[in-house]
């Protein structure tokens, strides 16, 4: 079946400008994550939503960054007035469920690069 | 709040060779550790993860790991690596009682002909 999927796989802004970075999760799965892979560290968690709510922002860095997940399926990461520090690679995950011993599936990421 | 090292920045191994990756993560109760591997352009695969029993852990493409819960480690090996398994690799550790994983850096591996 389809994975997780995300778009657009490459994005190249201004900073001051506003973008929206798109994820399709696994159909089915209630739970969606975003993590941020700045260059030679791991993901490290941003946002996780369980059906339609944000459950936990709490790595979201400033207000400049929101997601929303209107109908409990995609999910669109929104930030405003980018900087050149957020530029980075942004991941999405899907898990059938949430909770710690549950498999999360990673889509290919969109690279974020702010000049 | 639980958190993981990966002391290997970059690893070189020659095809054909064994393999060992170490993680260790820094947790107050059991935890859930998981290992990912990412290729170039690609998202990140699940190689295997341990929630509890055996704490040797078979996963995908040949690779084990094992939890040391006196080391808190969780190292990754494989004895005989292919060129394809050239990637970086990243230890993840979870919680019963949270959703967020906590990766490492990252371990570069290169496989020399």
């Amino acid at each position: 079946g389809a994975g997780v999927s995300q778009t657009p796989s490459n994005k190249v802004t201004e900073k001051g400008k506003y973008v929206e970075l798109r994820c399709d999760p696994i159909s089915g799965h209630t739970a969606l994550y975003w993590y941020r892979q700045s260059l030679g560290q791991g993901p490290e968690f941003l946002i996780y939503f369980q059906g339609t709510g944000a459950a936990d922002d709490s790595g979201l860095p400033n207000d400049r960054f929101f997601a929303v997940r209107p109908e409990g399926s995609v999910s669109t990461l929104k930030i405003q007035r980018t900087e050149r520090g957020d530029s980075a690679v942004y991941l999405c995950a899907s898990s059938p469920t949430g909770g710690g011993a549950v498999e999360q599936f990673f889509g290919p990421g969109t690279r974020l690069t702010v000049l | 709040a639980q958190s993981v090292t990966q002391p290997d920045i970059h690893i070189t191994v020659s095809e054909g060779a064994s393999l060992e990756l170490r993680c260790n993560y820094s947790y107050g109760a059991t935890p859930y550790l998981f290992w990912y591997v990412q290729s170039p352009g690609q998202g990140l695969q699940l190689l295997l993860k341990y929630f509890s029993g055996d704490t040797l852990v078979q996963g995908i493409k040949g690779f084990e790991a094992e939890f040391k819960r006196s080391q808190s480690s969780f190292n990754l090996r494989k004895p005989s690596v292919h060129w394809s398994d050239a990637a970086e690799y990243f230890c993840a550790v979870g919680a019963s009682n949270d959703y967020k994983l906590s990766f490492g850096a990252g371990t570069t591996v290169t496989v020399r002909a």
